[in-house]
């Protein structure tokens, strides 16, 4: 993998399902892995910052992981909500710069 | 504290007009970003800046980009003259200092449409 890879690009579930999306990145000179939450028209927010490898975040249902040996992080959101409609963001960054991701556009139905 | 803060929010512009963006960063950090998100894209970086010196602007179209950072705080990013294809979301972002990078804080963004 020679760029930073998001899938799905878009998907839509219900209220309260359960979802996941994935990150793919070059595992070579890997410094952090980022995960950002992006609603129109407010910044991004961020959600994690993951350096080692096995890292596990959590911030209220929302939790990621991170596997810097195969060059992947998941994301994952438990009983979803309208309000986590969102584009979600993953970026690496090494030095001085991020590379990002082309987002996970996330609609959540009531 | 203020986040990063950005102007105006939403441009539409004819092509070959001119057009610029400022961007304010937090308060006390030295490095300041311009990205440019493509529909469909994800953000890339045209232009990084510590203090007041432009330290990367490999991805800058220089032929109708321009940037400045004076007295290294506020930046201006201008377009002159816009194409169809520079319709995007320009971001900005701040860093403490470079070695601060992986804490980016970003702004709003500019969604510019031209037509």
């Amino acid at each position: 993998i020679l760029n930073v890879e998001q899938s799905p690009q878009s998907l839509h579930v219900q209220e309260g399902d359960s979802t996941n999306f994935t990150c793919s990145f070059p595992s070579s000179n890997f410094y952090a892995l980022h995960w950002y939450r992006w609603e129109t028209a407010k910044s991004p927010e961020a959600l994690f910052v993951m350096t080692l490898n096995g890292d596990e975040k959590k911030k209220g249902r929302i939790s990621a992981t991170l596997n810097t040996k195969e060059g992947y992080s998941y994301l994952y959101i438990k009983g979803s909500q309208p309000e986590d409609s969102a584009t979600y963001l993953c970026a690496t960054s090494g030095t001085y710069k991020y590379i990002f991701g082309t987002g996970t556009r996330l609609k959540v139905l009531a | 504290e203020a986040g990063v803060v950005q102007s105006p929010r939403y441009k539409i512009i004819e092509k070959k007009q001119p057009v610029a963006f400022w961007c304010n960063p937090i308060s006390g950090h030295n490095t300041l970003y311009w990205y440019r998100q493509n529909l469909g894209q994800g953000p890339e970086l045209l232009i990084r800046y510590e203090n007041e010196e432009a330290v990367d602007d490999s991805q800058l179209p220089k032929d109708r980009f321009s940037a400045e950072r004076l007295k290294g705080v506020d930046s201006t990013l201008k377009i002159q003259p816009a194409e169809l294809g520079d319709s995007a979301v320009y971001l900005c972002a701040s860093s403490l200092d470079p070695s601060r990078a992986y804490e980016q804080y970003f702004g709003p963004g500019t969604r510019l449409t031209v037509t």
